[in-house]
């Protein structure tokens, strides 16, 4: 079975600093993706970046960078200077993928509510 | 405009009433899935559906029943609801693809479903 845990339930900070939100998986599967999405207080489900679990390089967007590790079974999530639109709720989620081709439903974490302070 | 829509959005309905969520996706998306977000417990999977006529309990199916028979649709049916599925409920699909690249959007999520059992 697969888990997921975001262990930082909410993170409050001030704008402009930068926060870092933990995520931590287990799977026993060899080939999984990784998913970060953000709920904005409206409600709907934002995806913000996918990664595979052969493909370890980090990435950055913008503000955003994401740190993928296979050797701690982490994929965390850096906003630099923070801005109080980044408020929001913020899940990471698994999926594996079998390798007939199909692939399980995503695994979220319990998501992280992300405060951002003006 | 490629999307997933759920009907309704809202409903308050009473204890053992019948009721069905529909859902409906136009990205020709073999993967459909639900879930129910609760507060602390984040979202968790109902159902799946890998392609039609191919469905799969998630982690929390009881009460529920779906079914698949075209590929665009994935309705969600509570036969007798009860009090304990009072949630927000997401409808999501997906296709099988190759490394996906930052910006490329590759989950799709519907708006949500907030319902009351009474």
């Amino acid at each position: 079975a697969q888990k997921v845990t975001q262990a930082q339930t909410e993170i409050s900070v001030v704008e402009k600093e930068d926060v870092t939100l933990d995520c931590v998986y287990e799977t026993r599967d060899t080939t999984y993706y990784l998913f970060w999405y953000k709920q904005p207080p409206s409600g709907e489900l934002v995806f913000l970046i996918r990664r595979n679990s052969f493909d370890e390089q980090n990435e950055i967007s913008g503000r955003y960078s994401w740190n993928f590790q296979k050797s701690t079974s982490s994929f965390n999530f850096t906003i630099t200077a923070s801005q109080v639109v980044d408020s929001a709720v913020y899940f990471c989620a698994l999926r594996v993928m079998y390798s007939g081709g199909g692939a399980d439903g995503l695994t979220f974490g319990k998501g992280t509510h992300l405060i951002i302070q003006p | 405009e490629a999307q997933v829509t759920q009907n309704p959005r809202y409903l308050i309905t009473v204890t053992g009433k019948k009721l069905t969520v529909t859902c409906s996706q136009n990205m020709n998306h073999e993967y459909m899935s639900w879930y129910r977000q609760d507060p602390g417990l984040g979202l968790r999977q109902i159902y799946y559906s890998m392609n039609v006529e191919v469905t799969d309990k998630g982690d929390v199916p009881e009460g529920y029943k779906v079914s698949r028979k075209e590929k665009r649709n994935f309705p969600l049916i509570l036969e007798s609801p009860s009090p304990n599925q009072t949630s927000l409920y997401f409808c999501a699909s997906s296709s099988p693809g190759d490394r996906g690249l930052l910006g490329q959007e590759t989950q799709y999520f519907g708006p949500g479903t907030r319902l009351l059992v009474l």
